[in-house]
């Protein structure tokens, strides 16, 4: 049983480009969350997707955006990308929107903006 | 934002020893979990605890919850240099998880 897994494992881009991580969710979840650690700090909630829609969304900005394929399947997007978004973007799968339900994380990406 | 705040920032050990992380958070909880993390890498769930249980066991671990105090503690007992790692509490509300900044565990052989 295949748990989480992310694309790439690490990545450097420049200010002002455009980015695209993905992640596949463990067999038998149906919810993907995101979130960003930045070095030394706990991680922060991004967005959340179930049934393909956006379900919840945290304290960020608009350039950050996402979305869910058919097979739960789920992609981040981050456009004009500043230094401040070097980070570990991490994704979580669990069923059910998440609610009262283990969220199991995979190995993250690592960004560097430069 | 962040909801939890764990006490203390960066604990020390020998093998063989106890560590005690406590945890507290601001508002009302679905559940709180923990979570470890090994070198910057993916986390690794470790307990999950309801708001109505008061304790749970895995293993050598141990998770305490206190509602009225908003505080959890995680207890690891006969510590190994692989408990090395760095410890999130995490709250659940309504499917987002809310983390602390963490302890940074450091198990000496």
């Amino acid at each position: 049983d295949a748990g989480v897994t992310q694309s790439p494992t690490h990545l450097i881009k420049t200010r002002g480009q455009q980015v695209t991580l993905r992640c596949s969710p463990k067999s038998g979840h149906d919810t993907v969350s995101w979130y960003q650690q930045a070095l030394g700090q706990g991680p922060q909630f991004i967005f959340q997707y179930y049934e393909e829609e956006e379900r919840q969304r945290g304290n960020f900005p608009d350039r950050f955006s996402g979305h869910q394929f058919p097979n739960y399947s789920s992609e981040l997007n981050v456009n004009a990308l500043l230094l401040g978004d070097s980070a570990l973007y991490l994704c979580a799968s669990s069923r059910l929107a998440g609610f009262q339900e283990t969220q199991y994380f995979g190995p993250g990406t690592r960004l560097l903006v430069l | 934002s962040q909801q939890g705040e764990e006490d203390p920032q960066a604990l020390s050990i020998q093998e063989g020893e106890n560590a005690t992380m406590n945890c507290s958070y601001k508002t009302s909880i679905n559940n709180l979990q923990w979570y470890r993390q090994n070198s910057g890498r993916g986390l690794v769930h470790l307990i999950l605890i309801r708001s109505n249980e008061r304790e749970k066991h895995s293993g050598r671990l141990r998770v305490t919850l206190d509602t009225s105090k908003k505080s959890s503690s995680l207890l690891i007992t006969a510590s190994r240099a692989a408990d090395t790692a760095s410890y999130f509490c995490a709250t659940d509300e309504g499917g987002k998880l809310i983390f602390g900044q963490g302890t940074e565990l450091s198990v000496k052989p």
